[in-house]
C-alpha cells in the first residue's frame, strides 16, 4: 500500500524558514516512474502546485516561489523535504505530498496533508 | 488566478448528471495529459481521471473524462450528496516547466 505523510510545524513566525517533510512507503523514491509533488491550498483559495522532484534529481518549481523554495530527497529515509525562506502570512495554508507519475504527469496518491499558520 | 480555467460552481439534483468544463492552452492541455481530482471537505484530494480519461481503480464509471484541443471536461453521472465538494483539473505547463491546477469547481447536488 502507498502511503504519505507529510509532517511539519504548525506554526511558524514571519520571515522564520518552514521546513516539511513528505515520508513515503509503498513506494521507493529511486523508480524512476515516479517522484513526489508539493501542492497547498490556501484559505478559500484553489490548489497550488508548488514543486516536484523524481529520481535523477530532476527537479522544477513555481516561478512565483522559487526564489525561496527548495524541494531535496533523501532516498535511504524515504522522505522528501520542502523548505520555504522567509515565509508570510500568505504562505497559511494547507501543505500535501503526492505521489506523481512520470511522463504523463499526475498525482496518484496523496498524503492527508498539513496545516501551516504563518503568524507571529 | 488559475492557469487552468474551471467554472466556480456547478449544480444538479440527486440522480442527475454535471459536466465540469477546464480550458488551457497548446502548453498544458493541448500538449499534455489531464488529471482530475475530487477534494472533498476534511478529506485529502483524490485522483479521478488520470490520461484524460482513464479512471484508477476503485473509481466508478460515474465519472469520466475528455479532453479535445485545450479543453477537457469531467461527467459525473447518477449524483450523490456525497459527491459534494470541490474538484479540479490539473496537467503540466511545457511552456513554464511546471504543474498546474484549474481554479477549481464546486459542486453542489440540491
Amino acid at each position: 500500500q502507498v502511503t504519505l505523510k507529510e509532517s511539519g510545524p504548525v506554526l511558524v513566525k514571519p520571515t522564520e524558514t518552514l521546513t516539511l517533510t513528505c515520508t513515503v512507503s509503498g513506494f521507493s523514491l529511486s523508480d524512476v516512474k515516479m517522484g513526489v509533488s508539493w501542492i497547498r491550498q490556501s484559505p478559500g483559495k484553489a490548489l497550488e502546485w508548488l514543486a516536484h522532484i523524481f529520481s535523477n534529481d530532476e527537479k522544477s518549481s513555481t516561478a512565483s516561489l522559487r526564489s525561496r523554495l527548495t524541494i531535496s530527497e533523501d532516498p535511504s529515509k524515504s522522505q522528501v523535504v520542502l523548505t520555504i525562506t522567509n515565509v508570510d502570512p500568505v504562505d497559511t495554508g494547507a501543505y500535501y505530498c503526492a505521489r506523481t507519475v512520470d511522463f504523463y504527469y499526475y498525482m496518484d496518491v496523496w498524503g492527508e496533508g498539513t496545516t501551516v499558520t504563518v503568524s507571529s | 488566478q488559475s492557469v487552468l480555467t474551471q467554472p466556480p460552481s456547478v449544480s444538479a439534483a440527486p440522480g442527475q448528471e454535471v459536466t465540469i468544463f477546464c480550458s488551457g492552452r497548446f502548453s498544458n492541455i493541448g500538449n499534455n495529459p489531464v488529471s482530475w481530482y475530487q477534494h472533498l471537505p476534511g478529506t485529502a484530494p483524490k485522483l479521478l481521471i488520470y490520461e484524460n480519461n482513464k479512471r484508477p481503480s476503485g473509481i466508478r464509471d460515474r465519472f469520466s473524462g475528455s479532453k479535445s484541443g485545450t479543453s477537457a471536461t469531467l461527467g459525473i453521472t447518477g449524483l450523490q450528496t456525497g459527491d459534494e465538494g470541490d474538484y479540479y483539473c490539473g496537467a503540466w505547463d511545457s511552456s513554464l516547466g511546471a504543474g498546474v491546477f484549474g481554479g477549481g469547481t464546486r459542486l453542489t447536488v440540491l
